[in-house]
């Protein structure tokens, strides 16, 4: 079947950008996904992005698509210690998500 | 406004047993979804129901039955559980069959031993 793939772990400083990647493999999905979960919850989705765009902007969250070689990325800018967080990208054609990282925001 | 719902929060099994998870959601969404998660390995769909009256099978299927109660309710069921269905199970649920939107329940955490 078709793969969504993640690194599991990131850490940054307080106040430093994060850059979470993720690489899919299906190119038919129209829509990819970043969830974000907290301990004990749910996922919440945190934004999302058509195919047809390179690049989508919300408040500290910039996403970027790279269709030719099937990469994502969520830049979470100015990371506080509350965006410490499991997050998981996912695609929508199957509905498949990635293993999640786990953001670490250190003081 | 509740959201979605989904009993019990915690559940311990025997190998064997048979349990059912429930799930509800107050947003009048027409499509529902049961997910597992496993640590390294994210949410994998197990079923789903794009609109009250159809089930469709997701990537992990085997072992579990679904019934769309109504528009509200989609239970899980786990007709003699294995202890590799140990895991967190989320439900969620969307207006539309598409992922965007969609909104997940608190989890249930099954163990069997």
């Amino acid at each position: 079947g078709e793969d969504v793939e993640q690194s599991l772990f990131l850490s940054v400083r307080e106040g430093d950008s994060s850059v979470i990647n993720c690489t899919y493999t299906d190119s038919s999905s129209t829509y990819l996904y970043w969830y974000k979960q907290e301990p004990g919850a749910g996922l919440q989705l945190l934004t999302y992005i058509f195919s047809n765009m390179d690049m989508k902007q919300d408040q500290r969250l910039t996403v970027l698509l790279n269709k030719k070689d099937k990469h994502l990325s969520l830049r979470i800018a100015d990371t506080q210690t509350g965006d410490s967080a499991i997050y998981f990208c996912a695609e929508e054609s199957d509905m498949r998500f990635g293993a999640g990282t786990r953001l670490t925001v250190k003081p | 406004n509740a959201g979605v719902t989904q009993t019990p929060k915690f559940q311990v099994l025997k190998t064997g047993q048979s349990m059912t998870l429930q799930c509800a959601q107050d947003m009048n969404h027409n499509s529902m979804y049961w997910y597992r998660q496993d640590p390294g390995m994210g949410l994998r769909l197990i079923y789903y129901s794009a609109s009250e009256g159809t089930t469709d099978k997701g990537e992990v299927p085997n072992g579990y039955n679904v019934s769309r109660l109504n528009k509200r309710e989609f239970s899980l069921r786990l007709e003699s559980a294995a202890p590799s269905q140990t895991s967190v199970y989320f439900c969620a649920s969307s207006v539309y069959a598409v992922m965007y939107e969609q909104y997940f329940g608190p989890g249930t955490r099954l163990t069997v031993t």
